[in-house]
């Protein structure tokens, strides 16, 4: 059965850092989806992809951040420069149309910043 | 804006009794789906079962079934013959079908203990 893969499952770094978060959607899909749980809290919307550009973000989806599909398999989440706060468990999820049921979620990131 | 509520943090239910975890949202759209997803301990999501607006039928799936009530905007998910393994935290989430980007709105979650 097709599967949403992250990479990696956990990182650690450094605040102030730079972090790129990996994910290969379902092939056939065509929305891309960032959300954030910080631990013992809710997850949250970080942005949508559509057609190679943002179709909506939320607030928590500053200048720090960054998404990426560069080679039309990989979608990336970068965080530029770290904060302590950004530790948190991401996921990457896809839809295949708009108009279809559930999103499908990888396994998560688990970023740890120090 | 879409909301989603959960307003039970922790529920508990003896093995093989029903247990019924509440969800409320608000939304203006006429068009959505319903979903309860189950988060174990390793995070991961993994999807229990979902509802699409349009349809009055509850939806099941084998112990899950869920009251959906459009009216009321209310969507309740009742896992009957509890077992173990459903012990978890529950996430009710909306998705509305009208906007392009069709992102979920998750709710507060709810932590279901299964005791022995």
């Amino acid at each position: 059965e097709p599967e949403v893969t992250q990479t990696p499952s956990h990182q650690v770094t450094q605040m102030g850092q730079e972090v790129i978060l990996r994910c290969v959607p379902i092939s056939n899909h065509l929305y891309f989806y960032w959300y954030r749980q910080i631990l013992g809290q809710k997850v949250e919307f970080l942005v949508s992809f559509y057609n190679n550009e943002i179709s909506e973000k939320s607030e928590i989806f500053d200048d720090q951040f960054s998404v990426e599909r560069p080679d039309g398999s990989n979608f990336t989440l970068k965080i530029r420069s770290t904060k302590l706060e950004d530790s948190a468990m991401y996921f990457c999820a896809s839809l295949r149309e708009r108009n279809t049921g559930e999103l499908f979620f990888g396994e998560g990131s688990r970023l740890t910043v120090l | 804006a879409q909301t989603v509520t959960q307003s039970q943090p922790e529920m508990s239910v003896q093995e093989a009794e029903t247990v019924t975890l509440s969800c409320t949202y608000d939304t203006s759209e006429s068009d959505y789906y319903l979903f309860w997803y189950k988060q174990p301990p390793s995070r991961q999501m993994i999807l229990v079962i979902r509802q699409e607006a349009y349809k009055q039928q509850n939806a099941t799936e084998n112990r899950f079934s869920v009251n959906f009530q459009k009216a009321a905007k209310s969507f309740s998910l009742k896992i009957s013959d509890s077992q173990l393994g459903d012990a978890a935290m529950y996430f009710c989430a909306y998705r509305a079908l009208v906007n392009q980007g069709g992102k979920l709105i998750f709710g507060q979650g709810t932590e279901l203990s299964v005791k022995p």
